[in-house]
């Protein structure tokens, strides 16, 4: 099966700081991958649509000004939260598009804001 | 968006078989049903896709009646490993939010 790699793993950082996460497609190309959010006991939430080459698209409700997406090749996708304060804690997830109209999703993004 | 509709929670023990029913009464023609299963701490992993009647994997199983309301996810013979929130998601590949949108998941605690 297809593999997407996201790193970090786990990030822990001070309030007011920015943060960046990475999504890789490892063995295929993605011209669209996707940014969920997991809060403790909950479902996914789809946050945006990266789309590769051009802007993000945004859930309603989600600060595009905070939550910072950059397509800019077929195999990465970045997440960036900018100016993290301690709500933002949460639990990222990505994912992208593999073969036979599969979802496949990374690892996950553990992010805790002092 | 096509809902989905899932039991909250599941308890079975070691050994049995597990089946998990999703209704998805608005799904489109095109669409697919596609299982996930997620651990604590972990993105959802890919389980089994099915259009139509039944597909089988070596993990599982996925039944789907002529009218395609609804599916069923089984599970034969679970362990303790077993234990995880399962997802059906429905969709036909194109990135339509109703394939992206996560239903509440079924919290499935197998037991010794």
């Amino acid at each position: 099966g297809a593999v997407v790699s996201q790193h970090p793993s786990r990030v822990i950082c001070k309030s007011g700081t920015s943060v960046k996460i990475e999504c890789r497609s490892l063995d295929f190309q993605a011209t669209t991958m996707f940014w969920y959010r997991q809060f403790p006991k909950q479902s996914l939430m789809l946050m945006a649509t990266s789309n590769e080459g051009s802007k993000a698209t945004y859930e309603q409700g989600v600060e595009k000004d905070k939550f910072l997406i950059n397509h800019a090749s077929l195999t990465l996708s970045t997440l960036t939260v900018t100016s993290a304060h301690p709500e933002d804690s949460s639990f990222y997830i990505c994912s992208a598009w593999g073969l036979a109209n599969i979802q496949y999703f990374g690892a996950g993004t553990r992010l805790s804001v002092l | 968006l096509a809902k989905t509709t899932q039991p909250i929670s599941m308890d079975s023990y070691e050994g049995q078989e597990v089946n998990i029913t999703c209704s998805h009464n608005n799904i489109a023609t095109n669409d697919y049903i596609t299982w996930y299963q997620q651990f604590p701490s972990q993105g959802p992993r890919f389980i089994i896709q099915g259009y139509k009647t039944k597909v089988t994997n070596e993990v599982a199983s996925l039944f789907i009646p002529a009218d395609r309301k609804s599916s069923t996810l089984s599970l034969p013979r679970v362990s303790l490993s077993d234990t995880a929130v399962y997802y059906c998601l429905v969709g036909d590949g194109t990135g339509s939010a109703r394939q992206l949108t996560f239903g509440s998941g079924t919290q499935l605690t197998v037991l010794p």
